[in-house]
């Protein structure tokens, strides 16, 4: 198994719509990110958490929300999806400092319509 | 703020010759850096970074960077290119105090027959 799991990879969704992220670790970290990848753009980050009772935006939050259900589960929802929320999604974690780099999940692709 | 800049979004090689990807980083103290890879439809990779320590860094897959604080350059070399060496690769430079990763914009790098 993997030690990042995004679910789903894959997913078409309808503009206005409802729309959850989910992501689960095994790797025992406590820190844990959103990121989203546009071309052109690299990767930019949605939220952060360092533990359960920790959340921080990051440089584009809005039209997100995320959800830590545990020290392994942390969750990005779109609210109301619009087109331009159309990406790839990544899921991140690390160890108590990020000089180790990151391990990453394999990506959520996101179309709204 | 701590940022990175890659100077060439696109690299065309031929298979067999020396492979350089341009990272200048802006940073008020010493960063961590890191390079990553991403292959097509795949996740991403860490393959090498700089914390400190030796300057000339060697990574996965005969990759190395030489961390030049007098420059603030972070170049990513390889002496010869393979095919299987075609992916997008970001520089990347820890900020916010050392809790998160910021990513440049990537170099798409193409390796020609």
């Amino acid at each position: 198994d993997a030690d990042v799991t995004q679910t789903p990879r894959n997913r078409i969704t309808k503009t206005g719509k409802r729309i959850m992220l989910e992501c689960s670790q095994t790797k025992g970290h406590d820190r844990m990110y959103w990121y989203r990848q546009d071309p052109g753009l690299g990767l930019r980050l949605i939220y952060y958490s360092f533990d359960v009772k920790d959340i921080n935006k990051g440089e584009i939050s809005d039209g997100y929300s995320v959800s830590r259900q545990a020290q392994a589960k942390f969750s990005l929802s779109l609210e109301s999806a619009i087109p331009n929320q159309t990406a790839l999604y990544f899921c991140a974690t690390s160890d108590f400092t990020v000089n180790y780099g990151y391990t990453f999940g394999s990506g959520t692709r996101l179309t709204v319509v | 703020a701590q940022s990175v800049t890659q100077l060439d979004s696109h690299v065309s090689v031929s298979e067999g010759t020396p492979v350089l990807l341009r990272c200048n980083y802006s940073s008020s103290y010493s960063p961590s850096l890191f390079w990553y890879v991403q292959h097509p439809n795949k996740g991403l990779q860490l393959l090498l970074k700089y914390t400190s320590a030796a300057t000339l860094v060697k990574g996965i897959n005969g990759f190395e960077a030489e961390f030049k604080k007098s420059e603030t350059s972070f170049h990513l070399t390889k002496p010869s290119a393979h095919m299987s060496d075609a992916a997008e690769y970001f520089c990347v430079v820890s900020t916010g105090g050392g809790n998160k990763l910021t990513f440049g914009t990537g170099t798409q790098l193409k390796v020609e027959l």
